[in-house]
């Protein structure tokens, strides 16, 4: 089992703020992070797949980064959107491993 | 995107009866698939690892013989929840990844799974 956190735990953020959140993971033997959105009564949906340390990675209003050095990604959405109310999972891969571990993910909820 | 169909969607079973869940990569090959549970208010907890044609690998504390993996195809993995117990009821969510590097995951829908 791989140690991966995530904060914070939840968020409210109001309708037009911007906001972050944070994916801690072992850095030790690691091959790739992934980011991905979980809505409601849907499947979770890949949002980056980052490999490169220094990587940012952008997909309209949502950017992520990644320290492969010191283990750890944030995930920035700017301008937030009621839409983008989400559980947002982060899950390293590593080196080896074929295995994909999720942290416990980040809760977002923004209000209109 | 790629489509991943999981089946059922939620079902509801006797104590001691055993269930099937299958999960099934509609438009790629999964050389891979993923089972997942999630406990209330917690994240996804992942069971075991399937590889097309091979044995699953079961986490640690995940009974094998209480939750059989099968990969038959590349197409096609089944989770089946043998002589469920009431603590058995949960979500369970596959996902599935096309061989390659830096791949991403594709997920099912999800089975709520209720033992009565």
């Amino acid at each position: 089992i791989l140690n991966v956190e995530q904060s914070p735990q939840s968020l409210h953020v109001q309708e037009g703020d911007s906001t972050n959140f944070t994916c801690s993971f072992p850095s030790s033997n690691f091959y790739a992070l992934h980011w991905y959105r979980w809505e409601t009564a849907k499947s979770p949906e890949a949002l980056f797949v980052m490999t490169l340390n220094g990587d940012e990675k952008k997909k309209g209003r949502i950017s992520a980064t990644l320290n492969t050095k010191e283990g750890y990604s944030y995930l920035y959405i700017k301008g937030s959107q009621p839409e983008d109310s989400a559980t947002y999972l982060c899950a390293p891969d590593q080196t080896g491993a074929n295995n994909l571990f999720f942290g416990t993910g980040t809760r977002l909820t923004v209000i209109p | 995107g790629a489509v991943v169909s999981q089946h059922p969607s939620w079902v509801i079973c006797k104590s001691g009866t055993s269930v099937k869940i299958e999960c099934r990569s509609l438009d790629f090959q999964a050389t891979t698939m993923f089972w997942y549970r999630q406990f209330p208010k917690q994240s996804l907890m992942l069971m075991a690892t399937s590889n097309e044609g091979s044995k699953a690998t079961y986490e640690q504390g995940v009974e094998k013989d209480k939750f059989l993996i099968n990969h038959a195809s590349l197409t096609l993995s089944t989770l089946t929840v043998t002589s469920a117990h009431p603590e058995d009821s949960s979500f369970y969510i596959c996902s599935a990844r096309r061989q390659g590097l830096n791949t991403e995951a594709f997920f099912g829908q999800g089975t709520r799974l209720t033992v009565v």
